[in-house]
């Protein structure tokens, strides 16, 4: 079946650095991803949706300069969080639907980032 | 997205049959109904996928009623692996339209 592969599954960094975190599709291509933001306990909340070669388009209340998102092939998709807070910590996950794929969405393992 | 609401929570022993319910009132026609299964710190996992009646594959079965305003997510003998986040969506069968994620129904299985 369809694999996306995220990576780091966790990073740690200081504030005021940024992180950046792919998202591969393995055995597709990735004409659509989306990612998502889950805190815990919490369900997952998206942030973005991107278009292989488009502009991703940020969903309300989430800052585009904060976090970049590049969707450059069928087959990588990364999000940069840039000069990261604490509150910044959480579980990022992306999504990608493409061709050839049977039921929509597959989603990558995810990344557990801590800003310390 | 057509809004969905299930139990927040369920537990059950192992070995028992579970039965998920998610309510999607305003589901509409073209929609699909798909459930992912979630584990700490994992993505969401697709589990089963229908429009109506009944689907059943190796892991799960959904129960989709005539009027498809709510869908039952059985799980059939149920073990300790089980324990997770059950998430239940409605939608144009995906494709590129974004999903919405509802609060889910976390299952606790109990020995």
């Amino acid at each position: 079946g369809a694999v996306v592969s995220q990576h780091p599954s966790r990073v740690i960094c200081k504030s005021g650095t940024s992180v950046k975190i792919e998202c591969r599709s393995l055995d597709f291509q990735a004409t659509t991803m989306f990612w998502y933001r889950q805190f815990p306990k919490q369900s997952l909340m998206l942030m973005a949706t991107s278009n292989e070669g488009s502009k991703a388009t940020y969903e309300q209340g989430v800052e585009k300069d904060k976090f970049l998102i590049n969707h450059a092939s069928l087959t990588l998709s990364t999000l940069t969080v840039t000069s990261a807070h604490p509150e910044d910590s959480s579980f990022y996950i992306c999504s990608a639907t493409g061709t050839p794929t049977n039921y929509g969405y597959t989603f990558g393992s995810g990344t557990r980032l801590t800003v310390v | 997205l057509a809004k969905t609401t299930q139990p927040i929570s369920m537990d059950s022993y192992e070995g028992q049959e579970v039965n998920i319910t998610c309510s999607h009132n305003n589901i509409a026609t073209n929609d699909y109904i798909t459930w992912y299964q979630q584990f700490p710190s994992q993505g969401p996992r697709f589990i089963i996928q229908g429009y109506k009646t009944k689907v059943t594959n190796e892991v799960a079965s959904l129960f989709i009623p005539a009027d498809r305003k709510s869908s039952t997510l059985s799980l059939p003998r149920v073990s300790l692996s089980d324990t997770a986040v059950y998430y239940c969506l409605v939608g144009v069968n995906f494709g590129n339209e974004k999903l919405t994620f509802g609060t889910g129904t976390r299952l606790t299985i109990i020995p």
